[in-house]
């Protein structure tokens, strides 16, 4: 199984700030014949389900807001909040979907200092 | 825009099958992986399978052979069975729409294990 492991557990940002959050894969999650890296983040707040941001490590869904950005290759990602704003006070996530069965990080707690 | 809404059992007792069905609407069933994850109260994500609509199915081997996901087409549902549950099934169950990465979710329905 790909074994997905996030750092820190969690993390206390001014607003305004920059927040930084990492996504470690045990394999890596690139197929070369297409050159895409199968790992998706995702937001979850206080009793919602987790709501997709990104895809293919770097690509923003429709309606999430540009301070979200993803980087990274292989098996080592970032997921980055430019200027941190009171509402992404939230659990974020990464996940494989390179291979089943798929796994998610444990989540990283994000909070405002 | 598809939306995906979990049945509520609510309360299962040990040792018993809990069954879930999720109704899908705004789209088909027809042509997508339709998966269910399940999270524990304060804990993380567990993907626990997928199935496609043709009826092919995967499953996560962590849940040794209890799990069976079905669909019924006519209805535009597809359903979750887990045997034998013990108080560790205790958790939040979300149905979803499978492309790789998964989304849209449902609101998801807490099952509680307990006599």
């Amino acid at each position: 199984d790909f074994v997905m492991t996030q750092s820190p557990d969690s993390l206390a940002v001014s607003l305004g700030e920059r927040a930084t959050i990492n996504c470690k894969s045990s394999q890596s999650v690139l197929f070369t014949s297409n050159n895409k890296n199968y790992l998706a983040w995702y937001q979850q707040k206080p009793g919602q389900p987790p709501k997709l941001l990104l895809n293919w490590a770097s690509t923003r869904q429709s309606g999430v807001p540009d301070r979200f950005s993803g980087s990274g290759s292989g098996t080592d990602f970032t997921l980055t909040i430019s200027s941190l704003q009171a509402e992404d006070v939230a659990v974020y996530y990464c996940h494989q979907y390179y291979s089943p069965p798929y796994t998610f990080g444990q989540g990283t707690k994000l909070e405002i200092k | 825009q598809v939306q995906l809404q979990e049945s509520s059992p609510g309360l299962v007792k040990p040792s018993e099958t809990l069954s879930l069905t999720c109704t899908v609407s705004g789209g088909s069933i027809s042509g997508s992986y339709w998966s269910w994850i399940r999270q524990p109260p304060g804990k993380g994500l567990e993907w626990i399978g997928y199935i496609y609509f043709s009826g092919n199915t995967n499953y996560n081997p962590s849940l040794k052979g209890r799990v069976t996901i079905s669909l019924d087409m006519s209805k535009n549902q597809f359903s979750l069975k887990l045997s034998s549950v013990t108080a560790a099934d205790t958790a939040i169950y979300y149905c979803a729409k499978h492309e790789g990465w998964i989304d849209p979710w449902g609101q998801g329905t807490l099952v509680t294990v307990s006599s």
